[in-house]
This record gives structure tokens, C-alpha cells and sequence, in this order.
């Protein structure tokens, strides 16, 4: 069975500082990792996949297997990154397809 | 549709009665998921449709929920005598493809029980 944590339910930050929303997770295998965001008054939305190595947005997150981590950070926050993220994992490979996800953490950015 | 429609987007029902929840993907998708979402909570997996076929029901809490895709398009989430522990909003979400990753949510229904 698979497993996110995201330890932080709230997480306040002001504009121009640095940001890190933090993701662990717990599976025996080789998982994929994601961010989904969820902006106010909109749908739940992906922002980003750990095989993915880019960037959305200002925001990376790096796959860290030995600390079962996937953080996500931005350098410099904005006020529109205020939003719920929610850091979710699938089993990697063919047949994979049911997401779990955290309880998620509402970072709110300071003006 | 340009995104996944769900409706209806607000249900209020007495602890006991019967709610269909319906869900429209994206045109062509062929993965449907339906997930439910407590107050605080983070989405949790309910059921995944690949066309027509139902193929993982395990996050289903009680006989109480069924779901069915019949033509592969629209599904509907059914939840029989209704208990106040199913206030919740209910989310589906389609793939284009049987393997998940970029799922496309809707905007889900919030259902209250009173």
C-alpha cells in the first residue's frame, strides 16, 4: 500500500520569499510522483510530474528516493501561488492508475 | 465540453434518501475515476472505469455506493440510503489514456447530508 504525507496543512509566506511544500511518501516500489494545485473557485489541476523535470510556473520538485521525498519549491513566491497543493503518488509502470493523494497544504503568500 | 461537467454541483439530502451523482469526461477519454473528498481531507479513491468496464471498485466504503459507465461516456455515481458520514464532495476525474497521470477533474458535486 501506498502512502503521502504532506505535514504541513497551512503554510504562509511572503511575497518574494522562498517556498517549500513538503512531500513524503511511503511504497515498496518505484512510484511516480505529482503536484496538483488547486487554485480558488477552480478545479483541481495538475502542475507538475516528477518524470517530467520541469518547470511550471517557477515550481520544481525534485524525486529524492532515499529520503522518500518530493518537495516542491518555487525561489520566489507570488501572491496568484496562493492556493491548496496536494502532492500524489501512483505505482510506475504499464496497468498503474490509481492516484493517492495527501491532505494536501493551503499556501497562503503574504503581500 | 472543453472540461469534465459534473452535476449537479451542490445536493442536499435527509440521511436516508437515495442521490445519483453524474459525471461527463472529456470526449474520447478513456479513463474515468471517481474520488471523495471529507472536509480537510485529500481526494480519495473511489472507482476507475476503463471504457465501460469497471475495473477497481476497492475504495467503494459500503454496498451502499455503486457506479456504472454503461456507453463508456457518462457515469454515475449512486449512493443508496444515505448516511450524514457521505457529506463529502465528490470528484471524477478522466485520463485520455488506461494508465492515469494527468487526471482532468471536475469541478465536483458537493453532497450534504443532513
Amino acid at each position: 500500500a501506498q502512502r503521502v504525507t504532506q505535514p504541513e496543512k497551512l503554510l504562509s509566506v511572503f511575497k518574494g520569499a522562498p517556498v517549500e511544500l513538503k512531500c513524503n511518501y511511503s511504497y515498496s516500489g518505484s512510484p511516480e510522483l505529482f503536484w496538483y494545485v488547486q487554485y480558488s473557485r477552480q478545479r483541481l489541476q495538475l502542475l507538475l510530474r516528477h518524470i517530467s523535470r520541469e518547470s511550471i510556473k517557477g515550481f520544481t520538485a525534485d524525486l529524492n528516493k532515499g529520503e522518500t521525498s518530493f518537495h516542491l519549491k518555487k525561489p520566489f513566491a507570488q501572491e496568484e501561488d496562493s492556493a491548496m497543493y496536494y502532492c500524489a503518488l501512483t505505482p510506475f509502470g504499464a496497468g498503474s492508475y490509481q492516484l493517492t493523494f495527501g491532505k494536501g497544504t493551503k499556501l497562503s503568500v503574504i503581500p | 465540453g472543453a472540461g469534465v461537467s459534473q452535476s449537479p454541483r451542490y445536493k442536499v439530502a435527509k440521511r436516508g434518501q437515495d442521490v445519483a451523482l453524474r459525471c461527463d469526461p472529456i470526449s474520447g477519454h478513456v479513463s474515468l475515476f471517481w474520488y471523495q473528498q471529507a472536509l480537510g481531507q485529500g481526494p480519495e479513491f473511489l472507482t476507475y472505469f476503463q471504457n465501460e468496464a469497471q475495473l477497481d471498485k476497492s475504495g467503494l466504503p459500503s454496498d451502499r455506493f455503486f457506479a456504472e459507465r454503461p456507453e463508456g461516456s457518462v457515469s454515475t455515481l449512486k449512493i443508496q440510503r444515505t448516511q450524514q458520514e457521505d457529506s463529502a464532495v465528490y470528484l471524477c476525474a478522466s485520463s485520455l489514456g488506461p494508465i492515469s497521470g494527468e487526471l482532468f477533474f471536475g469541478e465536483g458535486s458537493r453532497l450534504t447530508v443532513l
